[in-house]
């Protein structure tokens, strides 16, 4: 089994529409991030979680959320999806923050 | 603060050829640098990596790369290129503290010929 796993893998949504992105983990690491990627742009840090009550804004937050229900879980929210929010997303594990990052296998996320 | 460039956003090589992916790195504190490989259709998995000590760093498929403070680089070679090495390829940095992240490239997409 995958230790990072994320659903759903693909998701189709509607201008406005509020969604919900879900990251699991079993490496038992603290430390959890949500990236987005977009071509020639790399990855862009979304937000990170250095443990279940510590969760920090990254480079480009606005017009998401997120919550840290567990050690192992973390889920990035799109309250009013919006074109430009289409991307594929991508949530990493770390046990510190200079070490490896893990990665899910993303989700492809499509605005109308 | 810590940034990271990628020179040449696609770079082509002929199977068998020589692989370079440059990268050149901004850090104020002596850094932690990673090259991550993305194969289509999956989340990116770590290659290589420097901390400390030997500047030569060899990583998994037969990539090195080499941290050369003087040039604030860190690219990432493999003296032959195998089809199987067709993926993008992202240089990331991290200061030496466990407050930081790690801050990555803009990616680099590697094609092979035949």
């Amino acid at each position: 089994d995958a230790d990072v796993t994320q659903t759903p893998r693909n998701r189709i949504t509607k201008t406005g529409k509020r969604i919900m992105l879900e990251c699991s983990q079993t490496k038992g690491h603290d430390r959890m991030y949500w990236y987005r990627q977009d071509p020639g742009l790399g990855l862009r840090l979304i937000y990170y979680s250095f443990d279940v009550k510590d969760i920090n804004k990254g480079e480009i937050s606005d017009g998401y959320s997120v919550s840290r229900q567990a050690q192992a879980k973390f889920s990035l929210s799109l309250e009013s999806a919006i074109p430009n929010q289409t991307a594929l997303y991508f949530c990493a594990t770390s046990s510190g923050g200079q070490e490896t990052q893990y990665f899910g296998p993303g989700t492809r996320l499509l605005v109308l | 603060a810590q940034s990271v460039t990628q020179l040449g956003s696609h770079v082509s090589v002929s199977e068998g050829a020589l692989v370079l992916l440059r990268c050149n790195y901004s850090s104020s504190v002596p850094p932690y640098l990673f090259w991550y490989v993305q194969y289509p259709n999956q989340g990116l998995q770590l290659l290589l990596k420097y901390t400390t000590g030997a500047t030569l760093v060899k990583g998994i498929n037969g990539f090195e790369a080499e941290f050369k403070k003087s040039e604030t680089s860190f690219h990432l070679t493999k003296p032959s290129a195998h089809m199987s090495d067709a993926a993008e390829y992202f240089c990331a940095v991290s200061a030496y503290s466990s407050a930081s992240k790690i801050i990555f490239g803009s990616g680099t997409r590697l094609s092979i010929r035949p």
